[in-house]
């Protein structure tokens, strides 16, 4: 299994500010996802990372508002930018695992937007 | 596309007795996996059981087992000797083969909750 630190874990935004969350895995691994997660509701896919290529965005998700980096093989970043109130979540992110059939996930970020 | 839906948003069992939390997936793959992971309010995800589709027998671990019925599409989660630690959202995921591996399409969620 691959364990994953994420951070910041929680944080309180100004609306109109960017947000920048970390994700380290402790192996290399081929695809880190991120989710978003809105209060009481299920997880939503923004984005996929690859290292060395573009990121794979879902419908609704677009670059400019969520800007991902994937600079190596064990690391990833996904920036919240000119953030509003409804971008108030949980955010996750997520490595494969084993034959790339299983996902483990870091702790998450609560961002709160004021 | 892939759709997991778990119909019961909330559910409470007594402390020691059985539950069975259900979840039902459409797809159109013939190699995929399952899931169920746990979130406690500590909002990390673990990983409770995983079933591969290719396999007949159900999947156990320890106090959880699941019913996998690949014909009727469903996927459904018994916990046994529930424990005040099982109080948790579960969700029921799905990942398909082929250029999707690793991405997952989650259910809507159960809360349960185990009363002493």
């Amino acid at each position: 299994s691959a364990v994953i630190s994420q951070k910041p874990s929680r944080d309180i935004c100004q609306r109109g500010t960017s947000l920048t969350i970390q994700c380290q895995v402790d192996s290399q691994v081929t695809m880190m996802f991120w989710y978003r997660q809105q209060p009481g509701q299920s997880l939503t896919l923004i984005a996929t990372a690859n290292q060395g290529s573009e990121a794979t965005y879902e419908s609704g998700f677009v670059i400019d508002k969520f800007p991902i980096s994937r600079p190596n093989l064990t690391f990833s970043t996904l920036t919240v930018s000119n953030m509003s109130p409804e971008d108030s979540s949980i955010y996750l992110c997520s490595a494969n695992g084993q034959a790339n059939t299983e996902a483990f996930f870091g702790q998450g970020t609560r961002l709160t937007v004021v | 596309a892939q759709t997991v839906t778990q119909s019961q948003p909330e559910m409470s069992v007594q402390e020691a007795e059985t539950v069975t939390l259900s979840c039902t997936y459409d797809t159109s793959e013939n190699n995929y996996y399952l899931f169920w992971y746990k979130q406690p309010p500590s909002r990390q995800m673990i990983l409770v059981i995983r079933q591969e589709a290719y396999k007949q027998q159900n999947a156990t671990e320890n106090r959880f087992s699941v019913n996998f019925q690949k014909a009727a599409k469903s996927f459904s989660l018994k916990i046994s000797d529930s424990q005040l630690g099982d109080t948790a959202m579960y969700f029921c995921a799905f990942i398909a083969g082929g250029t999707s591996y690793g991405k997952l399409t989650f259910g809507q969620g159960t809360i349960l909750t185990v009363h002493p």
